[in-house]
């Protein structure tokens, strides 16, 4: 299958400072990528839609000054929350539909933020 | 968005037994996929399947589209079969998530 990566695999962070997370897709181009978060025992959230040369979309309630992302090439799709509070600490996936044809998607190993 | 409901929440398992695990969604899909989250978070893809049965190895599905669910059947389980099964499905690339089914395999 394909293969999505993503890095770091967790990182901790102050609270009011910026963390970058990036998801690149290994062996297949993505111009549309996808990321969510997953709290605790809870299951995923689609954050927004990341599309390659253009505005990310985002999903309702989701501050998009927050949560900047970036898509400036057709493997790389880059996620930067900024001025992180504890609350934002989450894990964060990404996901990528193949280019075979059909809407199966893979899903990166996720990254872990933790804000203190 | 499509709502999507999982059952059992939780499924304690001894080990050699047969489960199903159900996945009901409140409109038409193209995409239905089945994962499973190993607790280092990573979801393996376990099954693409919008319609129709497959399987692969101990593991099958089918996706009863008309009627709007699927199932997920494991059999003769193994304790590495533990951890959460997620279905997620779509009318277009952004997958709705169920809230998982917890299996716990005891040896």
């Amino acid at each position: 299958g394909a293969v999505v990566s993503q890095h770091p695999s967790w990182v901790i962070c102050k609270s009011g400072t910026s963390v970058k997370i990036e998801c690149r897709s290994l062996d297949f181009q993505a111009t549309t990528m996808f990321w969510y978060r997953q709290f605790p025992k809870q299951s995923l959230m689609l954050m927004a839609t990341s599309n390659e040369g253009s505005k990310a979309t985002y999903e309702q309630g989701v501050e998009k000054d927050k949560f900047l992302i970036n898509h400036a090439s057709l493997t790389l799709s880059t996620l930067t929350v900024t001025s992180a509070h504890p609350e934002d600490s989450s894990f964060y996936i990404c996901s990528a539909p193949t280019v075979r044809g059909s809407y199966e998607q893979y899903f990166g190993p996720g990254t872990r933020l933790t804000v203190t | 968005g499509i709502q999507v409901e999982q059952s059992p929440p939780d499924l304690i398992l001894q080990e050699g037994a047969n489960s199903t695990l159900r996945c009901n969604f409140s409109d038409s899909v193209n995409n239905l996929q089945w994962f499973h989250q190993n607790p280092w978070g990573q979801l393996i893809n376990l099954f693409y399947i919008p319609s129709g049965t497959k399987q692969n190895g101990r593991l099958s599905a089918t996706t009863v589209a008309t009627e709007r669910y699927s199932l997920l059947y494991i059999s003769s389980s193994q304790t590495t079969d533990s951890g959460v099964y997620f279905c997620a499905v779509s009318n277009d690339y952004k997958l709705s998530f169920g809230a998982g089914t917890t299996v716990t395999v005891r040896a």
